[in-house]
């Protein structure tokens, strides 16, 4: 199965941008989707797709793409975007499942 | 509301069985891909199986294929994880997910998650 790589872990000042990255050959030809995971809750899905945010996601949330890497920009960090963050795609090795990366911890300093 | 109540989770020995259950509400469930994503204690995130709308196709992660049947009954809206040969490593907290568009392979609605234990 094919794999992603994130960095475990990030941190950000209070209201400053953040970019979280996600590499894998699946990039090059599958959009990631974006998770958030807060201790002891289930993950929430902030981007998916080219650029979609779900509902009742903030717009400070943004994702984009290029070779194969996908990022996650968080723009205007706030105390409450600290968490994890996975992202996720189709597996590209041809077993027709998903792939997740290893995720990265956020920390809002 | 979208809810999605797992259940089945227990504590059970190496090589034993289990069968996951997930309670889907809220949505019209026989129109969605459905998964299974497991997420051992202190870890991250690791797909497990999915499911399409109709329970025509399935799939598994490689490290659960041949022991994990995934499946679906939409008369009931219920999904299904049928464990068996259970490894130490399949300890876990396995949420069952909702695919946003069938086949889109992102997760627009999670359930809070059944543990289950292998251990002797």
């Amino acid at each position: 199965s094919s794999e992603l790589t994130q960095d475990p872990a990030v941190s950000v000042a209070l209201g400053q941008t953040v970019r979280i990255t996600c590499q894998g050959d699946s990039l090059r030809s599958y959009y990631a989707s974006w998770y958030q995971q807060k201790p002891g809750q289930a993950p929430v899905l902030v981007i998916y797709g080219k650029n979609n945010r779900p509902s009742g996601i903030p717009d400070r949330f943004s994702g984009s793409s290029s070779g194969n890497t996908a990022s996650l920009t968080i723009t205007g960090a706030q105390a409450e975007d600290e968490a994890d963050y996975y992202c996720n795609s189709r597996d590209s090795s041809g077993n027709h499942g998903v792939v997740f990366g290893g995720g990265t911890k956020l920390t809002v300093l | 509301e979208v809810q999605l109540v797992e259940s089945g989770g227990v504590v059970v020995q190496p090589g034993g069985s289990l069968r996951l259950s997930c309670a889907a509400s809220g949505f019209t469930f026989d129109d969605y891909t459905m998964h299974w994503v497991r997420q051992a204690p202190g870890k991250g995130l690791e797909w497990v199986s999915l499911i399409s709308w109709d329970g025509g196709s399935t799939y598994y992660a490689d490290s659960v294929k041949g022991r994990f049947t995934i499946s679906r009954d939409n008369s009931k809206n219920s999904l299904y994880l049928q464990m068996n040969s259970l490894r130490t490593e399949d300890t876990a907290l396995y949420y069952c997910a909702k695919d946003i568009l069938s086949g889109e392979l992102a997760f627009d609605y999670w359930g809070q998650g059944t543990l289950v234990t292998v251990s002797s």
